[in-house]
């Protein structure tokens, strides 16, 4: 299966600030995938990151808040816009490829703290 | 829209006994489902994955079994060791590529 490399692990960000968490994998991949899990919760789907277009993003989600880039089909970064404490999470990329692992690897996630 | 939940948010369990976990979901055009495992600080491992043409499937020391009728989707996990202790997710596909993912069951082994 696909390794991916998510960077940075963790950070700890002013309001109103912004971030970019960046998504590499070893392989190229058919598709890329955000997530955010807020804390004890679940996984929510953000957007779809298309290479060479723009991102498809879930109800609830939008550009302005999360822009998402994807040159190439290893590489893929999302921004969390204008935080506010309420983007305090864990963001997750996620990859279908190909291989044993139903498809679907995740990277082992960014903590965002917002303070 | 339409979601995948789990019964039980917590579960307990003594080392060396089995455990199981359940997942209910609402879209009956899924037809793909996978477990995952998450430990603390980490991203979701993937388990097992099952599709709707089968009611079960087994690999090393988990079985999932997936009952369309009532939409049930379990893991079953032999001879629970105290790695294991995670919180356990399903996620289910409707052909669009996009993962939906249940709310999580915190599995506990006691020694």
């Amino acid at each position: 299966s696909a390794v991916i490399s998510q960077k940075p692990s963790r950070d700890i960000c002013q309001r109103g600030t912004s971030l970019t968490i960046q998504c590499q994998v070893d392989s190229q991949v058919t598709m890329m995938f955000w997530y955010r899990q807020q804390p004890g919760q679940s996984l929510t789907l953000i957007a779809t990151a298309n290479q060479g277009s723009e991102a498809t993003y879930e109800s609830g989600f939008v550009i302005d808040k999360f822009p998402i880039s994807r040159p190439n089909l290893t590489f893929s970064t999302l921004t969390v816009s204008n935080m506010s404490p309420e983007d305090s999470s864990i963001y997750l990329c996620s990859v279908l490829g190909t291989g044993q692992s139903g498809g679907y690897t995740f990277g082992s996630g960014t903590r965002l703290t917002v303070v | 829209g339409e979601s995948v939940g789990l019964h039980l948010p917590t579960l307990s369990v003594q080392e060396g006994d089995n455990s199981i976990i359940n997942c209910a979901y609402s879209n009956s055009a899924s037809d793909y489902f996978i477990w995952y495992k998450q430990e603390s600080g980490k991203g979701p491992q993937f388990i097992i994955d099952i599709r709707s043409n089968m009611d079960k499937r087994q690999g090393q020391r988990v079985t999932v079994l997936l009952n369309k009728t009532v939409k049930h989707l379990s893991l079953q996990i032999a001879a629970t060791q105290p790695g294991d202790s995670a919180v356990y997710f399903c996620a289910e596909n409707t052909n669009d590529y996009k993962l939906s993912f249940g709310a999580g069951t915190t599995v506990t082994v006691r020694a």
